[in-house]
């Protein structure tokens, strides 16, 4: 079974802030990918790395994949309000059992004050 | 244009009887998922078609079933729910399993048991 470790599970800032999400494995992932939900909708696909070192720009919003492809992180820069949401990273698996099979990891609640 | 659609956006069945939901996608995608979320967590894989190929998660209860009439068309069929099985239901495709892959997630379908 893959695992994907996401931390922090909560995180509470101010308008302005910087924050970065950690996602965690001790498994190889073909992909990884992030993902935005708002309440009561489906996840929203904010980026896929693929390639191991691969860093990826949208806005305010920088991810990294690991160079052994197992770890990635979120970095928000100056976060604002409209931030505020559910953080999902998740894995496409590499092989075995778990080919093509999209783990999440827990999740991070962001909560940005105005 | 929404291309997974799942139905209805919101069931409400009672203890024990059973339910059906639908998910349909228009991407032609050969990977279809099933995620079961609860409130503020990550999604939890209940099961996944690679193709007709039917991949159960060991730990999803035998109280639910999956059905897959064709590449558009996925069913989650629920036994006997449970007021534990009250939850956001997902459904999710991807084009394959390999490098790159991303998954793409309907609204979901959020089930309460009376």
């Amino acid at each position: 079974t893959q695992l994907l470790e996401q931390s922090p599970q909560f995180l509470s800032i101010q308008e302005g802030e910087n924050l970065t999400v950690y996602c965690n494995s001790s498994s190889v992932f073909s992909s990884l990918q992030w993902y935005r939900q708002e309440p009561g909708e489906g996840p929203v696909l904010l980026v896929t790395v693929v390639t191991g070192g691969e860093v990826k720009k949208l806005k305010r919003l920088t991810f990294q994949f690991g160079d052994a492809r197992k770890d990635s992180s979120l970095h928000i820069t100056a976060a604002q309000p409209g931030d505020t949401g559910l953080y999902l990273c998740a894995g496409v698996g590499a092989g075995g059992t778990s080919y093509g099979k999209l783990t999440f990891g827990q999740g991070t609640i962001l909560t940005v004050h105005p | 244009d929404a291309m997974v659609i799942q139905n209805p956006r919101y069931q409400v069945t009672q203890f024990g009887k059973p339910v059906t939901l639908s998910c349909s996608q228009t991407l032609n995608h050969n990977v279809m998922y099933w995620y079961q979320q609860k409130s503020s967590q990550a999604p939890k894989l209940l099961f996944h078609y690679y193709d007709k190929d039917f991949n159960n998660e060991a730990d999803t209860p035998d109280n639910f079933q999956s059905r897959r009439p064709n590449t558009s068309f996925c069913f989650l069929d629920i036994r006997s729910p449970g007021l534990g099985d009250a939850a956001m239901y997902l459904c999710a495709t991807s084009r394959e399993g390999g490098w790159g892959t991303e998954a793409f997630f309907g609204q979901g379908t959020r089930l309460t048991v009376v």
